[in-house]
């Protein structure tokens, strides 16, 4: 099994901010990566896949990077509809999610 | 664009068996490269891929849920089905379903997720 660890699990930070959520993989999962935001009782919005590509409509704030077994999103300026949690998912060998990180404000 | 929307009892007993349907609207079950996949959170907790069904019928489970689920689907009613056997209090979760963009990738769009408890 493919195990993901997101850091921080928590993050506080404000309006304007540059942030970044680690996710690392137990094993190399090449760029099969994903990351998610998702807001209480919502299901999970996707962000970014390929570990890099934007999906369309999410704003360019937004962008992701990293292979193998390390990666990052990047919140370039925080906005105030960016306090979520986020969760990376790989799907090189089947589907694990990270165990999320939550973005609060400071 | 492709909507989806999870359907079924909200509470189940211990030992049952648990029972939801997705119904998938917006686009055809059956377009070549979608696949169609459960995912549940139990509350307060973090993301579970339970499995993933394609519209010939071919299955992926997640091998820790493998020996209590099926996945089906119906292609007539554009609808694919979860069934997690001798269910404990382990399994109150949200429940989701959501179209996986081809055999393992991201899952885009989800449905609205729908709560079971299971309790006496």
């Amino acid at each position: 099994d493919i195990q993901m660890t997101q850091s921080p699990s928590t993050l506080s930070a404000s309006i304007g901010d540059r942030v970044t959520i680690t996710c690392r993989a137990s094993q190399s999962i090449s760029s099969w990566l994903a990351w998610y935001q998702q807001k209480p009782g919502k299901a999970p919005k996707l962000l970014i896949y390929k570990a890099s590509t934007l999906e369309s409509g999410v704003p360019s704030r937004f962008s992701g990077s990293g292979s193998g077994t390390e990666f990052t999103l990047t919140i370039s300026s925080l906005q105030p509809d960016d306090f979520a949690t986020y969760y990376c998912q790989q799907y090189n060998s089947y589907h694990t999610f990270g165990q999320g990180t939550k973005l609060e404000i400071k | 664009q492709v909507q989806l929307q999870e359907s079924g009892p909200g509470l189940v007993k211990p030992s049952e068996t648990l029972s939801l349907t997705c119904t998938v609207s917006g686009g055809s079950i059956s377009r070549n490269s979608d696949y169609w996949g459960w995912i549940r959170q139990p509350p307060g907790k973090g993301l579970e891929w339970i499995g993933t069904i394609y519209y010939t019928g071919k299955t992926y489970y997640n091998p820790s849920l493998k020996s209590r689920v099926t996945i089906s689907v119906d292609t007539s009613n554009n609808q694919f089905s979860l069934r997690l056997s001798s269910v404990t209090a382990a399994d109150t979760a949200l429940y989701f379903c959501a179209r996986e963009r081809t055999r393992f990738a991201w899952f885009d769009p989800w449905g609205q997720g729908t709560l079971v408890t299971v309790s006496s």
